[in-house]
Order: C-alpha cells, then sequence, then structure tokens
C-alpha cells in the first residue's frame, strides 16, 4: 500500500513570495490533516479535513496561509505571502477517520530567504 | 500554554540498556496518548499507543504507562538497539476529535 505523498520534497524562497504544497493520502483515507513542525518543536496541526469539509482551521493563519481539498482525496496549503518564521517542515497525515491511526508523509521542508 | 510537554530535549543510552522517554500533559479532557518515532527526513511514524482506561500497553520492546492522577506517561524501550537512535514524540488527543496535540520530542541515541 502506497503511504502519503508530499511534493515538492524541499522550497527555497524569499519572503512575500508564494508558495504551494502538494499532499495525496493513502487511498481511501477520508481524514487529511496538514501540521507545520518549526526546527527544534513538534508538528502543530494548521487544518484537518473530513472528506472535502473543513473540520478544524482554528490554527491556520488565515490571513496568509489557505488549503483546499476539493475532491476529498488530494489536498493543497498555500502560503501568500511568506514571511521568514514560516520556514519550517509542512507535514500532512491522513487517515481512515479521526479515531484512527495518522500516517505522516516525508514533509516538504520551506526556507524563506 | 504548551499542553504537551517533553522536558528531556535528549537522551543517550548504551546498546542493550533501557530507555525512558517521558511526556506530562495539563489538559484534562485528553484521554488518548501516542507515541510516534520519527528519522531525519522522513515523518514521524506510530509507534504505539494508550487509551485512558488503561495503564500499560505493551507492544514488543516497547511499554508505554499512563500515570493519569499525575497527568504523566513514559515510553520504555528493552533492551534498546542502535536503530531505535530517533525522535520521540509524545501526542495526545481527545477521542475521536483526531486532532493530536504533539510534544517538542526527544532526541534519543543509542550507543553500540
Amino acid at each position: 500500500e502506497a503511504g502519503v505523498a508530499q511534493s515538492p520534497r524541499y522550497k527555497i524562497i524569499e519572503k512575500r513570495q508564494s508558495v504551494a504544497f502538494w499532499c495525496n493520502p493513502i487511498s481511501g483515507h477520508a481524514t487529511l490533516y496538514w501540521y507545520q513542525q518549526i526546527l527544534g518543536q513538534g508538528p502543530k496541526l494548521l487544518i484537518q479535513f473530513q472528506n472535502n469539509g473543513v473540520v478544524d482551521d482554528s490554527q491556520l493563519p488565515k490571513d496568509r496561509f489557505s488549503a483546499e481539498r476539493l475532491k476529498g482525496v488530494d489536498s493543497t496549503l498555500k502560503i501568500q505571502p511568506a514571511k521568514l518564521e514560516d520556514s519550517a517542515v509542512y507535514l500532512c497525515a491522513s487517515s481512515l477517520d479521526p479515531a484512527e491511526t495518522q500516517y505522516f508523509g516525508p514533509g516538504t521542508r520551506l526556507l524563506v530567504l | 500554554d504548551q499542553q504537551v510537554k517533553q522536558n528531556s530535549p535528549s537522551l543517550s543510552v548504551q546498546e542493550g540498556r533501557i530507555s525512558i522517554l517521558n511526556c506530562d500533559y495539563t489538559n484534562s479532557m485528553f484521554d488518548y496518548f501516542l507515541w510516534y518515532k520519527k528519522y531525519p527526513a522522513e515523518g514521524p511514524t506510530f509507534l504505539i499507543s494508550i487509551s485512558s482506561i488503561k495503564d500499560k500497553n505493551e507492544d514488543g520492546r516497547f511499554t508505554v504507562f499512563l500515570n493519569k492522577s499525575a497527568k504523566h506517561l513514559s515510553l520504555h524501550i528493552v533492551p534498546s538497539q542502535p536503530g531505535d537512535s530517533a525522535v520521540y514524540f509524545c501526542a495526545a488527543s481527545a477521542t475521536n476529535a483526531g486532532k493530536s496535540t504533539f510534544g517538542d520530542g526527544t532526541t534519543l541515541t543509542v550507543k553500540p
């Protein structure tokens, strides 16, 4: 069974530029999560989807971050415009449902200069 | 306010000995606890979990202990192996909510 796929793996941009990350969850997983992991810290949930609906986006900085999961399968996370403090690893995870184990992708490492 | 705390950023043990990683939480609503293992350049991988109705859960070399009154859990690895060297994250959630709150991790180094 294929795992959670994420692309790109690495991205370097300058502040005020825009960037987008893509995630393809494990087939059949209805729940999808985006986490931000800053160096030296644990993953912090940005947004949780159930199929194509948002369950929790309370910690998503909505003035610059947006995410969508239009067809209830893959998802994109966008930052516009990026700030220096957005430098982090962005992890996507999926699960069959919210009560089940989350499976993480390898993450996208973002560096904002 | 950090609801899940791993107070030891790093731990070094000798191969074959026991590794004990600790985690404290503050939110009384948490009733499901997980440990994840993370290698460099990879995403976290689920290791073991425990529900608040239990105080111990074992899976091979890994055992998690939960002390609800102290709001404390620990992960024991016996015997430790060099391949166990990784960052270990403690996470907590309220049942069925899906959303997990993570600690900042403990880097375990197992020396041959």
